[in-house]
């Protein structure tokens, strides 16, 4: 089942800071997030797995609440490369090694 | 991390035909998937590309409409068959090393169908 992101959209200026959240309705075995940029293929951003660890990448972080099956994605002093679509995938097991994509939220940040 | 090699980046087809979409990666990885994005929407998969057995399809993706292929551990196709507008998305091929690693992606082939 597919997870569920918010907001939809954000738009931000030069220096502000969003939180993106991804919402399961299963149990979840880890959770990625991921930039599309238009025209582009995703890339990567981080991953976390059942624990409630905290991942970070530069100014770019992330937590996973297993109990409650939620991550937020945190983007701190945000800046213009930071645009783009994020999306997050969810993985119910390790087995199929498969990930279930949120519907993405769309960022923009302004000068 | 492994670099994923696409054919063809874009094509346009008539309704009725087929296309094979090729996936080429530089090292040997286990998992493998198919993606499909339509137009502002989210990745959704469509199969897991399996070597050397059938592929699992996801609810709503049958294998007469998008046989898959994996002969080797480097290497799969996926056809989109008896093609219709409706089947006008990109098709992005995927890899997975192992099981804690990132889902890296090819850069797309962009089906225009006509």
């Amino acid at each position: 089942q597919q997870p569920v992101q918010s907001p939809q959209a954000v738009i931000l200026r030069e220096g502000e800071d969003a939180v993106i959240n991804c919402s399961s309705s299963k149990a979840l075995y880890s959770v990625h997030w991921y930039r599309q940029k238009h025209g582009e293929a995703p890339v990567f951003l981080m991953i976390l797995l059942k624990g409630g660890e905290q991942k970070g990448h530069e100014k770019i972080s992330a937590s996973f609440n297993e109990k409650k099956q939620q991550s937020s994605l945190y983007l701190t002093a945000s800046q213009l490369s930071y645009s783009g679509t994020y999306f997050c995938g969810t993985a119910v097991s390790s087995n199929t090694g498969k990930l279930i994509f949120g519907q993405g939220t769309t960022l923009q940040v302004k000068p | 991390s492994a670099v994923i090699s696409q054919k063809p980046s874009r094509d346009i087809c008539q309704r009725g035909t087929s296309l094979t979409i090729q996936c080429q990666v530089d090292s040997q990885v286990t998992m493998m998937f198919w993606y499909r994005q339509q137009p502002g929407q989210s990745l959704t998969l469509i199969a897991t590309a399996n070597q050397g057995s059938e592929a699992t399809y996801e609810s709503g993706f049958v294998i007469d409409k998008f046989p898959i292929s994996r002969p080797n551990l480097t290497f799969s196709t996926l056809t989109v068959s008896n093609m219709s507008p409706e089947d006008s998305s990109i098709y992005l091929c995927s890899t997975r090393d192992r099981e804690y690693s990132p889902l890296h992606f090819g850069n797309g082939t962009r089906l225009t169908v006509t």
